[in-house]
């Protein structure tokens, strides 16, 4: 797989119901940011999750990371319309200088 | 506070004719990356760049494509002779300090979208 590579490809749920997105990657990496595109548009930065976290909150959101097994998780709960987009993991990885390695992404549609 | 500002929005041109994508980054960011999405793919890292210097330039391509960030004015994006594979969505993100190890976050500008006919 990809460095960076988004589980499922595409999930539609109702809102009010949680979403789960998973992220797995290859490399050592130093933190795991995820970030949000709407249709068309530009990125929004989420959240930040550094190597020596397991878990952080921001609002109705919670990631989760697992470098034994180099995952992490997105969670967002009782999800909205205005959730659905495209939402991208992206890792700063080990020994590199700056650049950030984007996965291919989650499409995320929540419906009424 | 006005984020990153790229522009044009979008840019229409024909094979063999150059692209110019501006990025202004963040009020007091020094620090700016360009990215390129292909449709329904991720976002690919092209080139970091600082005040007048090119620190990482890995993800650009060998020939065509060239970068600038100047003491004064915006980074540029240049793209000779464009090919239809050129059509992609151009991202700019800035930092006010280095990414190291991607411990910064970078904020992202909202993107040109080239079209090459």
């Amino acid at each position: 797989s990809q460095q960076g590579e988004e589980d499922p490809q595409a999930l539609s749920i109702q809102e009010g119901e949680n979403a789960t997105m998973n992220c797995s990657y290859k490399t050592s990496i130093n933190n795991l940011q995820w970030y949000r595109q709407n249709s068309g548009r530009g990125l929004v930065h989420l959240i930040l999750i550094r190597s020596n976290e397991r878990e952080k909150h921001s609002g109705r959101l919670r990631v989760t990371l697992d470098t034994s097994k180099k995952s992490s998780s997105l969670l967002i709960t009782a999800s909205r319309a205005a959730d659905t987009a495209s939402y991208f993991c992206a890792t700063g990885e080990a020994g590199t200088a700056s650049k950030l390695t984007f996965g291919t992404g989650t499409r995320l549609q929540v419906t009424l | 506070n006005a984020g990153v500002m790229q522009n044009p929005r979008h840019l229409v041109r024909r094979r063999g004719q150059e692209a110019r994508l501006r990025c202004s980054p963040m009020k007091g960011h020094s620090h700016v990356y360009w990215y390129r999405q292909l449709p329904e793919e991720g976002l690919k890292f092209m080139v970091y760049l600082q005040k007048e210097n090119i620190i990482d330039e890995s993800g650009m391509p060998k020939e065509r494509f060239s970068a600038e960030f100047p003491k004064e004015g915006p980074s540029i994006l240049r793209i000779q002779q464009v090919v239809r594979g050129d059509s992609a969505a151009y991202f700019c993100a800035s930092s006010p300090r280095q990414a190291t190890r991607g411990q910064e976050t970078q904020y992202f500008g909202p993107g040109t979208r080239l079209l090459v006919l």
